[in-house]
């Protein structure tokens, strides 16, 4: 069982760039999270997704970000007009679903995408 | 608002010595408790998981206790190894009205000396 998977691995874009982050999580996992770790600072959550649907996104910045899990294909994390403040290593992880569709279970993390923004 | 403090910061140490990373939290109104492992530009390694109802979990030569009522969690290695070197995060979920995010500490950059 693959796990999950993050690309592309390193990205750089120069500022008022588009970024877009995917994630594909293991398989049979229907929950999605996506964290954002800044240099020199703990990992932050952005946003909870299920197939389809946003959960959670308190933590997502209110303008540039935007998150989505189709019904097919990967979770993307899209960032708009980049600008160098953005440069940081994104993770996405994953959790399958318990009963009743919620998720407590353990998340399992992919390897992160580094932005670099110049 | 929840928040998670990891002591020490940074920690080195001989190879074959026992030791312990600390980690605290401010709400005990917690789920469970994650200890990941991040190797440099590396992605997270989950190690332990502790459910809010269970004192320890072990793992080879890993033991991770959880406190809740104190708010508190230690990771023990036992007979460490240069292979340890890392930095070992910890990492809550909230019982109820968090949503399903983690909230992560700081950080304990770990050096295993030969």
């Amino acid at each position: 069982n693959a796990g999950v998977m993050q690309n592309p691995r390193h990205l750089v874009r120069r500022r008022g760039q588009e970024a877009r982050l995917r994630c594909s999580p293991m398989k049979g996992h229907s929950h999605v999270y996506w964290y954002r770790q800044l240099p020199e600072e703990g990992l932050k959550f952005m946003v909870y997704l299920q197939k389809e649907n946003i959960i959670d996104e308190s933590g997502m910045p209110k303008e540039r970000f935007s998150a989505e899990f189709p019904k097919e294909g990967p979770s993307i994390l899209r960032i708009q007009q980049v600008v160098r403040g953005d440069s940081a290593a994104y993770f996405c992880a994953s959790s399958p679903p318990t009963s009743g569709g919620a998720s407590y279970n353990e998340q399992f993390f992919g390897p992160g995408t580094r932005l670099t923004v110049l | 608002k929840q928040e998670v403090t990891q002591i020490p910061a940074a920690l080195s140490v001989p190879e074959g010595e026992n030791l312990v990373l600390n980690c605290s939290f401010t709400d005990s109104a917690i789920y469970n408790l994650q200890w990941f492992r991040q190797d440099p530009g590396k992605g997270l390694t989950s190690l332990l998981l502790i459910q809010s109802s269970q004192r320890e979990q072990t793992s080879g030569r890993l033991n991770a206790s959880l406190d809740k009522s104190s708010g508190r969690s230690t990771l023990y290695i036992a007979a460490s190894q240069p292979g340890d070197s890392a930095t070992y995060l910890c990492a809550v979920k909230r019982l109820t009205g968090g949503g399903n995010k983690l909230t992560f500490g700081t950080g304990t950059q770990l050096k295993v000396e030969l």
